[in-house]
């Protein structure tokens, strides 16, 4: 059954902090993608990765950035978390470009 | 520019048949993908279509026309439990997938 997990359901932080996301896929997938869904917009693509160590930017890059060590393991940064950036975030992977995308639970971020 | 649009809400009563509508302009065009999401929870895969054409699959089907830049997800025998929003996302050449804002439905009995 494939799975990608992500760090965490709901988190809580403070204007200013370090934020990590971390999402794992266990399906040997190439692709790996971080969005943030908002009411009225949709999902919007931050990061996108093709390989280990390589990163392209989405629509939103602004104020994140990503980091891809390992093949199973994206994770997304906001590094200076701020309350614009409260949303839900979902990280998917797919096997090749028109691979259906696998998503994650979601993380909910409040940035107080 | 890139676009996908799709009407924001639609309503059905149970056992009906609905069909929510896709139009999309990209800059090429490599797929289209059809996502169900139920409210908390992440999206899912319904289907994909790349050459004009319906493709059905259980109570669920999708078209797709690339001249006509359209695509709709035909939903029969409506139960409750397809109240959901449906994504309509379009992969362009040479980048990631684009979604559409999505079309919240909601299944009465």
């Amino acid at each position: 059954d494939v799975k990608v997990t992500q760090s965490s359901r709901y988190l809580v932080k403070r204007t200013g902090e370090k934020v990590f996301l971390e999402c794992v896929q266990d399906m040997d997938h190439e692709n790996m993608f971080w969005y943030r869904q908002d009411p009225g917009l949709g999902l919007r693509l931050i990061y996108f990765s093709y390989d280990v160590k390589m990163k392209e930017k989405g629509d939103i890059p602004e104020g994140y950035s990503v980091s891809r060590e390992k093949k199973e393991r994206f994770s997304l940064i906001l590094e200076s978390a701020s309350t614009n950036q409260t949303s839900m975030y979902l990280c998917a992977s797919a096997r090749g470009r028109e691979g259906e995308q696998f998503f994650g639970p979601g993380t909910r971020l409040t940035v107080l | 520019g890139q676009n996908i649009d799709q009407p924001t809400e639609m309503t059905a009563t149970e056992g009906a048949i609905v069909q929510i509508n896709c139009t999309y302009q990209t800059s090429g065009f490599n797929g289209l993908f059809w996502y169900q999401q139920h409210a908390g929870e992440a999206p899912t895969f319904l289907s994909y279509n790349v050459l004009d054409g319906l493709e059905e699959k259980g109570r669920f089907s999708s078209f797709l026309s690339r001249s006509k830049g359209y695509s709709y997800l035909l939903l029969k025998e409506l139960q409750m439990k397809d109240s959901a929003s449906y994504l309509c996302a379009v992969l362009p050449a040479g980048t990631a997938l684009i979604f559409g804002k999505g079309t919240t439905l909601s299944v009465s009995s």
